[in-house]
């Protein structure tokens, strides 16, 4: 059964601390994955990884997929309150099923 | 503006009543989703669609329905064999399945 395996499940940092929140996939064949963050509503796009090796970043977040070893890391630097939020890392197998973890409640401590 | 509503936003049923969830994209995507969150969970796949008349179940499809005669549509039925229908559901749609999935601002379903 594909599946995704999200740790922490749960962080409490201080502002300006930096986290990497990881996600490992079992999956026969991974098509792309994608990186939402949600706070209590709606989950919201932050990054979507197709291709090894290659980092994707937009401001303080960045993130990067290992193909092989079906592996990927989000880093938060500098953190804020505002990040305050669960991650979610869900992937595409070859069937186009959308699969998530149960997401990495982050929370950050003024 | 294109992008993917859901309605109604908050819903109270009844225990034995159905209740139908309506998702609705303007987006031409193909591929539809329709998942449960609980409080402190991720989000569990209950159906998808890849294309109109098709769809497959997902991990718990057990009490739900769905139907997707049109390419933008793809309302969810709320079964009363659903036991613990009480919930938050969300609806994505993405192009082909692979693409970044966009999610409707979901709908807070409480049964009394």
């Amino acid at each position: 059964e594909d599946k995704v395996v999200q740790s922490p499940l749960s962080l409490v940092v201080h502002e300006g601390d930096t986290v990497t929140l990881n996600c490992s996939y079992e999956v026969t064949n991974f098509r792309s994955l994608l990186w939402y963050k949600q706070e209590k509503k709606a989950p919201t796009f932050l990054f979507m990884l197709t291709s090894s090796g290659i980092e994707k970043k937009s401001g303080r977040l960045s993130s990067i997929l290992d193909k092989k070893e079906l592996f990927s890391i989000l880093n938060i630097t500098a953190t804020q309150t505002g990040d305050s939020a669960v991650y979610l890392c869900p992937f595409y197998n070859q069937g186009g099923k959308l699969i998530f973890g149960q997401g990495t409640e982050l929370s950050v401590k003024p | 503006d294109g992008g993917i509503t859901q309605s109604p936003k908050y819903l109270f049923r009844k225990e034995g009543q159905n209740v139908t969830l309506s998702c609705e994209q303007n987006l031409n995507h193909d591929a539809m989703y329709w998942y449960r969150q609980d409080p402190g969970q991720g989000l569990r796949l209950i159906y998808y669609s890849q294309i109109v008349n098709d769809f497959q179940k997902g991990d718990i499809a057990e009490g739900y329905s769905v139907s997707r005669e049109k390419k933008e549509s793809f309302p969810l039925t709320v079964t009363s064999a659903q036991k613990n229908p009480t919930a938050f559901y969300l609806c994505a749609s993405s192009i082909g399945g692979r693409g970044r999935a966009f999610f409707g601002q979901g709908t807070r379903l409480t049964v009394v």
